[in-house]
């Protein structure tokens, strides 16, 4: 069965600090793979998304950036974290199409 | 852009009443998708609907897609204190050459709270 991973769960950053955070997917191959980020008590921001290695299409201007360097690997990254960057960020993957989405377990991100 | 909206925002309700929350999309939507997130979770998907008009239920949950493909609904009977959690609805966000790659915009989501 497929299983979806995140790490690290939660996460203490000093504003200006970089991020790095990883997201990797079992069981499956050519995954659809997308980071979003969500405000408490609001909704779902998609950030990212990626259809294969090397892809990767951004959907709102940020300070973060992502990168898929294999198959089942993604990864959101900053080079300067800002206090605005604090949420919950969550990856998911899916197969396109009109499939559903899976979701990890997300990582809390505060930034101090 | 495409904008789907959830009413209402937040819903209290006792244990045993029925509970409903409402999506609409500005676009008409070739399917839509609802997921639940427990308090401190993960969105988990619950149902996927295509068809106009129609209906799908599982136990005391009901979702319904509208005639136009524009709006759905669940509807919990008898809530119990596990339905406790944010339900979002989600339609396809297609790119300007109207693939979506599997990409979702989810509604704000209805947060649930349910007094013993």
């Amino acid at each position: 069965s497929q299983t979806i991973h995140q790490w690290p769960a939660t996460l203490v950053q000093p504003v200006g600090s970089p991020l790095s955070l990883e997201c990797t997917v079992e069981g499956t191959s050519n995954p659809n793979l997308y980071w979003y980020r969500q405000a408490a008590g609001r909704g779902l921001q998609l950030l990212f998304y990626s259809v294969g290695i090397g892809q990767i299409s951004s959907e709102v201007p940020q300070n973060l950036s992502a990168s898929r360097p294999q198959d089942r690997q993604f990864i959101l990254s900053s080079k300067k974290l800002l206090l605005s960057d604090s949420g919950f960020y969550l990856c998911a993957w899916t197969h396109g199409g009109n499939q559903p989405q899976h979701f990890g377990d997300g990582t809390r991100l505060s930034i101090l | 852009g495409q904008q789907v909206m959830q009413i209402p925002q937040y819903q209290h309700v006792q244990e045993g009443e029925d509970f409903t929350t409402y999506c609409n999309s500005s676009t008409t939507l070739s399917n839509i998708q609802w997921y639940k997130q427990r308090p401190g979770g993960h969105p988990v998907f619950l149902i996927q609907l295509v068809k106009s008009g129609e209906v799908k239920k599982q136990k005391r949950l009901t979702f319904q897609f509208g005639e136009a493909k524009k709006n759905s609904s669940l509807h919990i009977t008898a809530t119990q204190t596990t339905d406790v959690g944010t339900y979002f609805c989600a339609g396809p966000r297609p790119n300007a050459g109207g693939t979506s790659y599997g990409k979702l915009t989810f509604g704000q989501g209805t947060i649930l709270t349910v007094h013993p």
